[in-house]
């Protein structure tokens, strides 16, 4: 069966400092991977998805970047972090090809920025 | 560009009745999947149900079915039987089938509590 892991769970991190959020799935090959941000008590905002290795499509640019070095690895990342970055941050794939697309996500990092 | 839209932000319904969430969209495409989600505290997103948009009949699954009309763009999920732990915020979710069109746009949600 498949299943998507993130990680870290939760994240403090100061104002100007880097970072890596990192997402992957098990169990399935070429899947559509997706990042979403949502702010607390708010709906999801979706930051990047990805069709395929190295295809990121960006929703929202602003100081985020997202990279895919390999076919179930999807990589958010930010060189300097601002206070609005905070926010709880999904990451969900769905299965390209035949049978449709269901959507699933992982557990989701608990990101604040100080 | 494609839409979903949640007008209900709040809503609240007493144990063991039964309460409509609404939601429409927006998309120019004939192929397409809808979904509800819900999300409790611990904030997972959890698949709710289904519905292909080439299917007339309307998805259930236990006490959750919707209301699927797609001429008129709605999708409606209704809570049979409304148990505590049903309190969450609901999600509606809209994302087309083939194509290039990969993207999953989400409703705003609405915040559904269930009182005792």
């Amino acid at each position: 069966s498949q299943t998507i892991h993130q990680w870290p769970a939760t994240l403090v991190q100061p104002v100007g400092s880097p970072l890596s959020l990192e997402c992957t799935v098990e169990g399935t090959s070429n899947p559509n991977l997706y990042w979403y941000r949502q702010a607390a008590g708010r709906g999801l905002q979706l930051l990047f998805y990805s069709v395929g290795i190295g295809q990121i499509s960006s929703e929202v640019p602003q100081n985020l970047s997202a990279s895919r070095p390999q076919d179930r690895q999807f990589i958010l990342s930010s060189k300097k972090l601002l206070l609005s970055d905070s926010g709880f941050y999904l990451c969900a794939w769905t299965a390209s090809g035949t049978g449709g697309p269901t959507p699933f996500f992982g557990p989701g990092t608990r990101l604040t920025v100080l | 560009a494609q839409t979903v839209t949640q007008s209900q932000p709040e809503m609240s319904v007493q144990e063991a009745e039964t309460v409509t969430l609404s939601c429409t969209y927006d998309t120019s495409e004939n192929n397409y999947y809808l979904f509800w989600y819900k999300q409790p505290p611990s904030r997972q997103m959890i698949l709710v149900i289904r519905q292909e948009a080439y299917k007339q009949q309307n998805a259930t699954e236990n006490r959750f079915s919707v209301n699927f009309q797609k001429a008129a763009k709605s999708f409606s999920l209704k809570i049979s039987d409304s148990q505590l732990g049903d309190t969450a915020m609901y999600f509606c979710a809209f994302i087309h089938s083939g194509g290039s069109n990969y993207k999953l746009t989400f409703g705003k949600g609405t915040l559904l509590t269930v009182n005792p």
